[in-house]
């Protein structure tokens, strides 16, 4: 089983809709969860980060993580054609210098 | 503030050729990475180097070796190349903020490299 568990879609909503992404972990020593954001031919950038269990609002995005499940997962309200990218998750242990663990990433599409 | 960049963009390489893949910040980051990115795999982390004059293995650094040639500039090396190792590969730096917990990883572009 690996670490982190992605579904890699691809998930295609009309523009408006709620989009939901999930991910699912092994590794209880996980405390640091992310969403790296990546457009087609660019870098992953970083759009959500939290720490241990709880939800983090940031505009239209909610970052919500469930420690005792091994879940976590990205809403994004009023979906926009400009969030047609992929989404990865990432997560490590604790420590300054612990390295990210990455989903497979979800290719989302939002049609006009 | 030009953040992470690599080059080549593109590179095509027949097997058994060798190449270097270029990546420099302009942060003052101390920490630097390696990373593949595979259809269907995600990112893997290839190689690492935590400062200056220190690298580190990652999860998939058979093939590859690394130099870390002072503070901005970080290299990944192919020796022999493979078309198992056709992939897009991506430098990071990272950037710690004032509670060394919270820290941010930035992605250079990609380099796309694919071996005949």
């Amino acid at each position: 089983q690996k670490e982190v568990e992605q579904d890699p879609g691809p998930l295609s909503v009309p523009e408006g809709a709620i989009v939901s992404l999930n991910c699912t972990y092994s590794n209880s020593a996980f405390q640091y969860f992310m969403w790296y954001r990546q457009y087609s031919r660019k870098g992953p950038e970083l759009l959500m980060y939290t720490y241990s269990s709880g939800n983090k609002e940031d505009g239209r995005f909610t970052a919500q993580v469930d420690k005792s499940s091994k879940y976590i997962s990205l809403f994004i309200r009023d979906s926009q054609p400009s969030d047609s990218a992929t989404y990865l998750c990432a997560m490590r242990s604790g420590g300054s210098q612990g390295n990210l663990i990455f989903g497979k990433g979800t290719k989302l599409s939002v049609k006009p | 503030n030009a953040g992470v960049t690599q080059t080549p963009k593109f590179q095509v390489l027949k097997t058994g050729q060798s190449m270097t893949l270029q990546c420099a910040q302009d942060m003052n980051h101390n920490s630097m990475y390696w990373y593949r990115q595979d259809p269907g795999m995600g990112l893997r982390l290839i190689y690492y180097s935590a400062s200056e004059g220190t690298t580190d293995k990652g999860e998939v650094p058979n093939g590859y070796n690394v130099s870390r040639l002072n503070k901005r500039e970080f290299s990944l090396r192919l020796e022999s190349a493979a078309p198992s190792q056709t992939s897009v590969y991506f430098c990071a730096s990272l950037r710690y903020w004032r509670d060394p917990s919270y820290n941010e990883q930035f992605f250079g572009p990609g380099t796309r490299l694919t071996v005949l």
